[in-house]
């Protein structure tokens, strides 16, 4: 039993480069989430989606872009990464639909942005 | 913007004590969640209490909810050192679709 998968789990990147961070969940849920975290500042939303083929912004959206592929695969994709952009992400998914569920979460992505 | 706001921000006890941390939070909320987060790995959910609740228990967990002072705690009683872990509260968002977390307590249990 996966549950929420998480892929790479650590990546370098270079100011100006681009990755896409992926996540698929198994438990057949309906929200999924991207959070990042950084120290002193506790996890931060970047984006969630509600539902297959919906997405919103969360908290801290800008320089991101997310893609829910289909109701198991929810990606993070930076276009051009910045050092603030360093920091560990975190993907969760929820039964769900609103706020109200537990989430479930992966192992998260260690990015340094050089 | 973070609704919860965990205190203290580090805690160090003896294995067998009691570890009791708080939240605070801004705004009314439908319900409340406790998360644990062991060094280098993801969050995992501890207990969920719902605004009409006052106290629920999960093992050696114990949560509570004033929601007239808009603030929760999780006792863990007869701790071990397996509980060290950051501790966080998760409250739902404006939004309604997201959970907000708070920064955090770092809880270290000494054998």
């Amino acid at each position: 039993n996966a549950g929420v998968t998480q892929t790479p789990k650590f990546q370098v990147l270079k100011t100006g480069q681009s990755m896409t961070l992926q996540c698929a969940q198994d438990m057949n849920h309906n929200s999924m989430y991207w959070y990042r975290q950084d120290p002193g500042m506790g996890l931060r939303l970047i984006y969630y989606s509600a539902s297959e083929g919906t997405t919103d912004k969360g908290e801290v959206p800008n320089g991101y872009n997310v893609s829910r592929l289909n109701k198991r695969e929810f990606s993070l994709r930076l276009e051009s990464a910045a050092p603030s952009q360093t920091s560990v992400y975190f993907c969760a998914s929820s039964e769900a639909t609103g706020a109200g569920g537990k989430l479930f979460f992966g192992s998260g992505t260690q990015l340094s942005v050089l | 913007s973070q609704q919860g706001e965990e205190d203290p921000q580090a805690l160090s006890i003896q294995e067998g004590e009691n570890a009791t941390m708080n939240c605070s939070y801004k705004t009314s909320i439908n319900n409340l969640q406790w998360y644990r987060q062991n060094s280098g790995r993801g969050l995992v959910h501890l207990i969920l209490i719902r605004s009409n609740e006052r106290e629920k228990h999960s093992g050696r967990l114990r949560v509570t909810l004033d929601t007239s002072k808009k603030s929760s705690s999780l006792l863990i009683t007869a701790s071990r050192a397996a509980d060290t872990a950051s501790y966080f509260c998760a409250t739902d968002s404006n939004s309604g679709y997201a959970l907000n977390f708070g920064k955090g307590t770092s809880l270290l249990v000494t054998p």
